[in-house]
């Protein structure tokens, strides 16, 4: 079946704009978890969902950042007042559970955003 | 930031050779987790470790996890151009499910 997708796979915006970048989860998987990708860096973990609520939100770096999941699918990641030091690649991944440790997550491509 | 350490940043092989990279975590994990990000590309799980000592062939890749648990190994023999690409493992403590990443190897291979 399809994997993760994620819209778009790039931005370009202005500092002080706001984004909105979508994932779309492997069917059927009710965990949902967000990460940033910096350069040269490990993914770092954002926020995870298990169905339509955020479990745990603690690596949202501030309040300018905000994710939903209102239909326990698709997700969305809002950035408001973009700053040049959020340009990174944000990856979406999901899996079958969230139950457990040793559920395996599956990436998407991610979107690379570019703050200018 | 990050909780777990990768070594080294780059590993520059010529093809054939083997080379070994290397994680190590400052807290006791639950399991780890292997991954192989292509240039340009999202990671793609390899392989997870659960058991202390625990140690996984995928051909010519091992894995190995340690007593402790708070230590993996990945080694790669007779390296090939395929082989090429970011391996981040991603250690998960207990009771937990966040990845927490280490920063990665970047294998380049010489022709």
């Amino acid at each position: 079946g399809a994997g993760v997708s994620q819209t778009p796979s790039n931005k370009v915006t202005e500092k002080g704009k706001y984004v909105e970048l979508r994932c779309d989860p492997i069917s059927g998987h009710t965990a949902l978890y967000w990460y940033r990708q910096s350069l040269g860096q490990g993914p770092e973990f954002l926020i995870y969902f298990q169905g339509t609520g955020a479990a745990d939100d603690s690596g949202l770096p501030n309040d300018r950042f905000f994710a939903v999941r209102p239909e326990g699918s698709v997700s969305t990641l809002k950035i408001q007042r973009t700053e040049r030091g959020d340009s990174a690649v944000y990856l979406c991944a999901s899996s079958s559970s969230g139950r457990g440790p040793t559920d395996t997550q599956y990436f998407g491509p991610g979107t690379r955003l570019t703050v200018l | 930031g990050q909780q777990v350490m990768q070594i080294p940043q780059y590993q520059h092989v010529q093809e054939g050779e083997d080379f070994t990279t290397y994680c190590n975590s400052s807290t006791t994990l639950s399991n780890i987790q292997w991954y192989k990000q292509r240039p340009g590309g999202h990671p793609v799980f390899l392989i997870q470790l659960v058991k202390s000592g625990e140690v996984k062939k995928q051909k010519r890749l091992t894995f190995q996890f340690g007593e402790a648990k708070k230590n993996s190994s990945l080694h790669i023999t007779a390296t090939q151009t395929t082989d090429v690409g970011t391996y981040f493992c991603a250690g998960v403590r207990s009771n937990d499910y966040k990845l927490s990443f280490g920063a990665g190897t970047t294998v380049t291979v010489r022709a």
